[in-house]
């Protein structure tokens, strides 16, 4: 099947610097696409999500960029805390099922002080 | 409130018994979703509930028998489960047609 994947396994990150975490998808018809964060013994936790007629959003510190040319989907965080230091999933929707995420391997992100 | 609560925290059952997982949203979402998730994996698919109704289960086995009581509550019998079953249980829920699906914070099984 259609399958999302990561293009870093980890990401070692300096506080205050920015953060670019990369994912890239095979489905060309996906039509949304969202970005978890996973803290060690917790759930994931949405942080955005951006659907396939937009190429940008914007929410607190994080951006999502989306390339369909070349199916690929980034994750910016700006001025890296401490408190980033998780693992990061993007998930894709593809358009004919109504429920199903695919999930990418993950990114973890370890911010340094 | 975008809260789905999931008990209990942790479970430890040897295996022969027989447990329960329990999800919870008020969110007035439609479709509520089981995961498995081992370390450092992502979440795997194993129930979906849309209206009640059992609509999507990924070839889980038998010994995983979930349960609609109503459109706010999910829950996940467990039975002679296997020491490779252990792992983090996440319930989610979502308004489905491809919409964000929200995270419980999950349950830590430990099957010995």
């Amino acid at each position: 099947g259609e399958n999302v994947g990561l293009h870093l396994p980890t990401l070692s990150v300096q506080e205050g610097d920015n953060s670019i975490i990369n994912c890239a998808y095979s489905n060309s018809a996906s039509d949304y696409f969202i970005w978890y964060k996973q803290e060690s013994g917790k759930g994931p936790q949405f942080i955005i999500d951006i659907r396939s007629n937009m190429d940008k959003r914007q929410g607190q510190r994080v951006t999502v960029l989306l390339n369909k040319t070349v199916k690929h989907l980034s994750l910016q965080i700006a001025a890296t805390q401490p408190g980033d230091s998780a693992v990061y999933f993007c998930a894709e929707g593809p358009p004919q099922d109504d429920y199903k995420l695919s999930f990418g391997a993950g990114t973890t992100v370890t911010v340094r002080a | 409130d975008t809260e789905v609560t999931q008990t209990p925290k942790h479970l430890v059952m040897g295996m022969t018994n027989k447990k329960s997982l329990k999800c919870e949203q008020h969110m007035g979402h439609r479709a509520m979703y089981w995961y498995k998730q081992k370390a450092k994996k992502p979440p795997e698919l194993m129930f979906v509930y849309s209206y009640e109704k059992l609509s999507i289960n990924e070839s889980v086995p038998s010994r995983f028998s979930p349960e609609c009581p109503n459109s706010s509550l999910l829950n996940l019998h467990l039975h002679a489960l296997q020491p490779e079953d252990s792992a983090l249980y996440l319930c989610a829920s979502g308004r489905g047609n491809t919409d964000t699906q929200y995270f419980g914070p999950g349950t830590r099984l430990t099957v010995l």
